[in-house]
């Protein structure tokens, strides 16, 4: 049974790129989450989906700021004309439909220079 | 606005020793309260869950205490080992939405 996975790890960009960000949630799961995390902070909620429709979206998601699910498996998060302020760890959470428990990925973590 | 209160920020417990950590809430529409415990570098992992109909959960050395009428809930950790040592993050689901404590950092001295 393999975990939520998210792909890079580490990504570190120079402010004005673009980046994008991958989420493979467990097999099973139709929900998936996004949260950022700064440095001393709890998670906080970005974005989610059931299935590949995006159902809710914080106000922290600027527009600069997309996310995907195409055919309701990975999840994709763009950041574009990164600045420093989104330099934290991105994470992505899965769900079933049935059950409250979101289980977390490792995370990717941005360094905007 | 933080709508989960966590406190304290940090603590050290001796090895064996119980480690308490609190949270507050506000908002009467959270209906799940799970607790996750971080490492370094790592991305949170579920511990502990509650509903607020339940007063007390208990799995293995984690306990949850729930006050429905005080809107507060804790986590007791028994019999701490170093291996506990971790950032625990208290949490409340609002229509599939997690928000999160500040985090208490436990560290567990042997």
């Amino acid at each position: 049974d393999t975990g939520v996975s998210q792909d890079p790890r580490h990504k570190i960009t120079k402010r004005g790129q673009n980046v994008t960000f991958r989420c493979d949630p467990i097999s099973e799961h139709n929900r998936l989450y996004w949260y950022r995390q700064t440095l001393g902070q709890g998670p906080e909620f970005l974005t989610y989906f059931q299935n590949e429709a995006q159902l809710e979206k914080s106000r922290l998601l600027s527009d600069r700021f997309s996310a995907e699910r195409p055919k309701g498996s990975f999840s994709t998060l763009e950041i574009q004309r990164t600045e420093q302020g989104d330099s934290a760890m991105y994470l992505c959470a899965s769900s079933t439909v049935l059950y409250d428990e979101q289980f977390f990925g490792p995370g990717t973590r941005l360094t905007v220079l | 606005q933080q709508q989960v209160k966590q406190s304290p920020q940090s603590l050290i417990v001796q090895k064996g020793g119980i480690s308490i950590i609190n949270c507050a809430y506000e908002n009467t529409a959270f209906d799940y309260f799970p607790w996750y415990q971080q490492f370094p570098g790592k991305g949170p992992a579920l511990l502990i869950a509650i509903r607020p109909d339940v007063s007390e959960k208990k799995e293995g050395r984690f306990t949850i205490s729930f006050n429905k009428s005080a809107k507060q809930f804790s986590l007791h950790i028994m019999d701490s080992q170093p291996g506990d040592s971790a950032t625990y993050f208290c949490a409340a689901n609002d229509d599939y939405k997690l928000s999160f404590g500040a985090g208490t950092t436990v560290t567990v001295r042997a």
